[in-house]
């Protein structure tokens, strides 16, 4: 069972930094940790993924723990469009045919 | 890049009725992924194709549900006797499947089964 534990719902402010986490403590060595996000009435939208090291995108960060039971989620700048739910993701079906769980749902507040 | 697209957006059916959605995916995409997400819920898995070949079709919920790519560009998904437990999102995914790709999501099937 492709496993993440991540918070239900989490706040911030608009124009601040955004730290989502997720926990993935019986990750394999070869497994990429994954990130996408669903807007209200949309399907998910790639947001990042990485292995071992730290990454960045225009989208956000993505902080793997040097042990690579835990992830963090940066949004350098939350603005209102970044509300959304977020989901953190091992791969879990065949293929990347990904395994989904309930993700964080982000809110920001003006 | 015109990006996944779904028909018909909504779709509301009697129980016991078959229905058929359709997914076109990003023209040069091999890969064709779908899912289900119902409310609260994060999407699942439920099949894949790698051009025309269902690759994975072990997770598809029960055998009232079939998935075709049958010229490996668009799919379509099958659902026979509709019971209302079917209503969910319906979700179609493509990706480039060579090494890592991202799946690109189309916006969904919405299906009310009263």
């Amino acid at each position: 069972d492709a496993k993440t534990t991540q918070p239900n719902s989490m706040e911030s402010n608009e124009e601040e930094p955004v730290h989502l986490p997720c926990n993935h403590s019986t990750i394999s060595g070869t497994d990429y940790i994954h990130w996408y996000r669903q807007l209200p009435s949309q399907g998910p939208e790639y947001v990042i993924h990485g292995l071992t090291s730290n990454v960045n995108n225009r989208m956000a960060s993505l902080a793997i723990a040097e042990d690579r039971k835990s992830s963090t989620l940066i949004l350098h700048r939350a603005t209102l469009r970044d509300a959304a739910v977020y989901y953190c993701i091992r791969p879990g079906g065949g293929a990347d045919g990904l395994t989904f769980g309930k993700g964080t749902h982000l809110i920001i507040q003006p | 890049d015109t990006g996944v697209s779904q028909n018909p957006r909504h779709k509301i059916t009697k129980r016991g009725q078959n229905v058929t959605f359709r997914c076109d995916p990003i023209s040069e995409h091999n890969r064709l992924y779908w899912y289900r997400q119902t409310l609260g819920q994060g999407p699942e898995f439920l099949t894949y194709f790698q051009n025309e070949a269902q690759l994975e079709k072990s997770r598809l919920l029960s055998d009232r549900f079939s998935a075709e790519r049958p010229k490996g560009s668009f799919s379509t998904l099958e659902i026979q006797r509709t019971e209302q437990g079917d209503s969910a999102m319906y979700l179609c995914a493509s990706s480039l499947g060579t090494g890592y790709s991202p799946l690109h999501f189309g916006n969904g099937t919405r299906l009310t089964v009263t």
